[in-house]
């Protein structure tokens, strides 16, 4: 079975780091794109950032340009995004998705950035 | 960046009923066109991708269409568990986008 699996979220104050992580099994992880896609409370689906199979590529929100870092381990089949100088406005249910038109979902991880 | 600008913004339907949903690109996204369904507490399914390819296992009462910058999502006949909100996402520029959603519910 196909499945993604984040962890990582958590409290966490103004100005602090997390990292994010995305498990994936089932498939040849190396072979597709992956997605970091975000919902705050009660609003609607934001794309935050993405990266090519191989990992040569990436691509970024500008709301979030210069602060997340995506990457990912093939030889681990995992997913990572470092969440630097966090703000409020970075609350969150953090999701991956699979491929460029998102076929498979985590369940998601919540980040909470309050003081 | 492209806006994708879904509507209605919500819809009160009665099962049974036939929906279709709108969704607008400010520019050509081709058919590089996603649906999504989201229930409450749960991660969002797709439902179409390509503008018109329904996603595995998902019923024949869902059909998408449109390329360019109109798209459109049908339910033939809603179910009770099709009351949801539904999202579009274009997939041929970067930044990936989405619209803000269709909140389809229950006359």
């Amino acid at each position: 079975e196909v499945q993604l699996s984040e962890s990582g979220g958590g409290l966490v104050q103004p100005g602090g780091s997390l990292r994010l992580s995305c498990a994936a099994s089932g498939f040849t992880f190396s072979s597709y794109g992956i997605y970091w896609v975000r919902q705050a409370p009660g609003k609607g689906l934001e794309w935050v950032s993405a990266i090519s199979g191989s990992g040569d590529n990436t691509y970024y929100a500008d709301s979030v340009k210069g602060r997340f870092t995506i990457s990912r381990d093939n030889s681990k089949n995992t997913l990572y995004l470092q969440m630097n100088s966090l703000r409020a406005d970075d609350t969150a249910v953090y999701y991956c998705a699979k491929t460029w038109y998102m076929d498979v979902w985590g369940k998601g991880t919540t980040v909470t950035v309050s003081s | 960046e492209i806006v994708m600008t879904q509507s209605p913004a919500a819809l009160s339907v009665s099962p049974g009923e036939r929906v279709t949903l709108s969704c607008r690109a400010s520019q050509s996204v081709s058919s590089n066109l996603a649906w999504y369904q989201q229930t409450p507490g749960q991660a969002p399914r797709l439902l179409i991708y390509d503008a018109s390819t329904r996603a595995t296992g998902i019923p024949a009462r869902f059909s998408g269409s449109g390329s360019g910058t109109e798209f459109t999502l049908t339910i033939s006949s809603l179910q009770s568990e099709d009351f949801a909100v539904y999202y579009c996402q274009q997939y041929n520029n970067w930044p990936r986008t989405f619209g803000q959603g269709t909140k389809v519910e229950i006359k």
